[in-house]
């Protein structure tokens, strides 16, 4: 169980192009997903938190402009990369928490472990 | 922020040793995370480890949170145990979610 998807695996576009991923959530609901990005032989670098019907919160650095998120249900989360530029091309991994408890199930499982999907190789030429 | 620092940040080793790798981090967290990255790019979770020992097959870890790092235990390595280790402490952020932060991993290469 606790798969997520991704989607492309692989992009390769032209400058000046907008590109848009997409991450699901399969078999579990989650009102809260993480975007993050890696550079090669470098580590992973949280670019976003997601949250299901508000604005997502982005970390020191990242354009909010330019890295669009928008988390419309709770098994779906898109990044949207726009007017990409060669300095953008990197790997994207989306994760995602499970909703927990039977007391509230709106609120993220502390409990579980955060899930990943298989991540997308971002080019631009 | 907190920090986190992984060592040794590369090892290469025989197929049948063993080897153990730390986790350093700066700061009181919630939980830790550690993660086998393959040469694919896919993060496989490997413990979800807040404070003692887990064991699952030929890995184990065990982390003490009040001395702030966690040990990831790799006996009689296989080749398809290479590919990069990290650990990823969990807090909650300003914004009142749980986040990782990822460390700076540990390059592993089993030779045949």
């Amino acid at each position: 169980g606790a798969v997520v998807s991704q989607h492309p695996s692989w992009v390769i576009c032209k400058s000046g192009t907008s590109v848009k991923i997409e991450c699901r959530s399969l078999d579990f609901q989650a009102t809260t997903m993480f975007w993050y990005r890696q550079f090669p032989k470098q580590s992973l670098m949280l670019m976003a938190t997601s949250n299901e019907g508000s604005k997502a919160t982005y970390e020191q650095g990242v354009e909010k402009d330019k890295f669009l998120i928008n988390h419309a249900s709770l098994t779906l989360s898109t990044l949207t990369v726009t007017s990409a530029h060669p300095e953008d091309s990197s790997f994207y991994i989306c994760s995602a928490i499970p909703l927990g408890g039977a007391i509230d199930r709106r609120i993220s499982d502390s409990n579980q472990p955060q899930h990943f999907g298989d991540g997308t190789r971002l080019s631009i030429l | 922020g907190i920090q986190v620092e992984q060592s040794p940040p590369d090892l290469i080793l025989q197929e049948g040793a063993n080897s153990t790798l730390r986790c350093n981090f700066s700061d009181s967290v919630n939980n830790l995370q550690w993660f086998h990255q393959n040469p694919w790019g896919q993060l496989i979770n490997l413990f979800y480890i807040p404070s003692g020992t887990k064991q699952n097959g030929r890995l184990s870890a065990t982390t003490v949170a009040t001395e702030r790092y966690s040990l990831l235990y790799i006996s009689s390595s296989q080749t398809t145990d290479s590919g990069v280790y990290f650990c990823a402490p969990r807090r909650i952020s300003n914004f009142g979610n749980e986040k990782l932060t990822f460390g700076t991993g540990t390059r592993l290469t089993i030779i045949p």
